[in-house]
């Protein structure tokens, strides 16, 4: 069976610190990667998304980015994070593009202060 | 992009059915989801339904879809406690990447 995991789970930056988050995923291959991010109030959005080794494609601009190493590994990262960069952030993955479900992490929490 | 709208909050009374609506405006959507959140959790998937069909029950939970009006929506009977949580609609379209979310309704049940 297929497992996601994404630490750390919790984290408290100060601002201007660097930010990693990774995401790993088992039990399959070439899966489809997502980042999401849950500010409050407003949903999940969509933050990074790669369908393939070194294929990142970014659906909003800001001063985070993502890296796809390893093809079951997806990491988010910043150089200098914002206040406005807390949030739960998410990753997720999919079989693929055909509409098959995207299945979730557990959510890392980010306090930027 | 594409929309997908649904009502921020919804209380029901334990034993009652609630209903929680969805809309969305991608005429090409293939696929209609609805996943669970609960407090400082990942989100679960709940089910899911495809485009072509109208109606999908799984245990206390009834999907239904009127693709004409875009609208969805989730039905769980007999609303327990334990079903308090935050209930996102979601849905996908072949030409597209990523599930488009709506922004979440937050059902609290009461005793």
């Amino acid at each position: 069976s297929q497992t996601i995991h994404q630490w750390p789970a919790t984290l408290v930056q100060p601002v201007g610190s660097p930010l990693s988050l990774e995401c790993t995923v088992e039990g399959t291959s070439n899966p489809n990667l997502y980042w999401y991010r849950q500010a409050a109030g407003r949903g999940l959005q969509l933050l990074f998304y790669s369908v393939g080794i070194g294929q990142i494609s970014s659906e909003v601009p800001q001063n985070l980015s993502a890296s796809r190493p390893q093809d079951r590994q997806f990491i988010l990262s910043s150089k200098k994070l914002l206040l406005s960069d807390s949030g739960f952030y998410l990753c997720a993955w999919r079989k693929d593009n055909s509409g098959n479900t995207i299945y979730f992490g557990e959510g890392s929490w980010l306090t930027v202060v | 992009g594409e929309d997908v709208e649904q009502s921020l909050f919804l209380s029901v009374r334990e034993g009652d059915s609630s209903v929680i609506n969805c809309t969305y405006t991608d005429s090409s959507s293939t696929y209609l989801y609805w996943y669970k959140q609960e407090p400082g959790a990942g989100l679960q998937l709940l089910t899911y339904i495809f485009s072509n069909m109208d109606m999908k029950q799984d245990q206390r939970l009834t999907v239904l879809l009127n693709k004409k009006d875009k609208h969805l929506s989730l039905r769980i009977a007999d609303t327990q406690t334990g079903d308090s949580a935050i209930y996102f609609c979601a849905e996908s379209s072949n030409s597209g990447y990523a599930l488009n979310f709506g922004k979440g309704t937050s059902l609290l049940v009461t005793p």
